[in-house]
């Protein structure tokens, strides 16, 4: 059974610039969730999914962040404009019982520049 | 204060060596505990999860939670060099206010296990 993949493993961009991860779940789990890990910090709760619906988008630390869920399969985060705060490491994880059992992918990590 | 603290570390330890590692949380209201491990340029791998009190092994790992005093521990019997790596502490409240499940972590603890 394949885990979370999350495209791409890594990215730099510039200030200013557009940048969207994607993140696959593993199949059947409605429950996706990213989370962000910035450099010296603990990983922190971004947002939930299920399915297509977003249940808690609390973590999301501005508008320049979107998240999407089409179709409850796949999901993206894009980041526009980029700042050069936004720059961590970007993990999904998907279960399928909220708030047990996550499984994480390996991460995007993003360097604005 | 974070709701959940972890000491960082760093922590080496000998082969063969029983390591403990531990986290304190404030939020009582958390009931799902797990512990993540995370290799370098890796995302966190889940080890063991526990709900609510009391002590769960697999193999040669133990998760302890004492919800009383607000402390879950991860024990690993006869440490390996293929164990040294982060160790995360996460817990959730699944039925709090927005019944999201979501985790919230400790900052991780670096293992060395030196051959």
């Amino acid at each position: 059974e394949a885990g979370v993949t999350q495209f791409p493993s890594h990215s730099v961009i510039e200030k200013g610039q557009t940048v969207t991860l994607r993140c696959d779940p593993i199949s059947g789990h409605d429950n996706l969730y990213w989370y962000r890990r910035v450099m010296g910090k603990e990983i922190k709760f971004l947002l939930h999914f299920v399915k297509e619906s977003k249940q808690d988008e609390s973590g999301m630390p501005n508008n320049r962040f979107l998240a999407e869920r089409t179709g409850g399969t796949y999901s993206t985060l894009k980041v526009q404009p980029a700042e050069l705060e936004d720059s961590g490491v970007y993990f999904c994880a998907s279960s399928q019982v909220p708030g047990t059992e996550a499984f994480f992918g390996q991460g995007t990590r993003l360097t604005v520049v | 204060q974070k709701e959940v603290e972890q000491d960082p570390g760093p922590l080496s330890v000998p082969e063969g060596a029983i390591v403990s590692l531990n986290c304190t949380y404030s939020n009582s209201a958390f009931q799902y505990f797990m512990w993540y491990r995370q290799y370098s340029r890796k995302g966190p791998e889940l080890l063991m999860y526990t709900y609510s009190s009391g002590n769960k092994e697999d193999g040669r790992f133990t998760a302890q939670v004492d919800k009383s005093s607000k402390y879950i521990s991860l024990f690993i019997r006869d440490s390996q060099p293929s164990d040294s790596a982060t160790y995360l502490c996460a817990m959730s409240d699944l039925h709090g206010s927005s019944n999201t499940g979501k985790l919230i972590f400790g900052q991780g603890t670096t293992l060395q296990v030196k051959p």
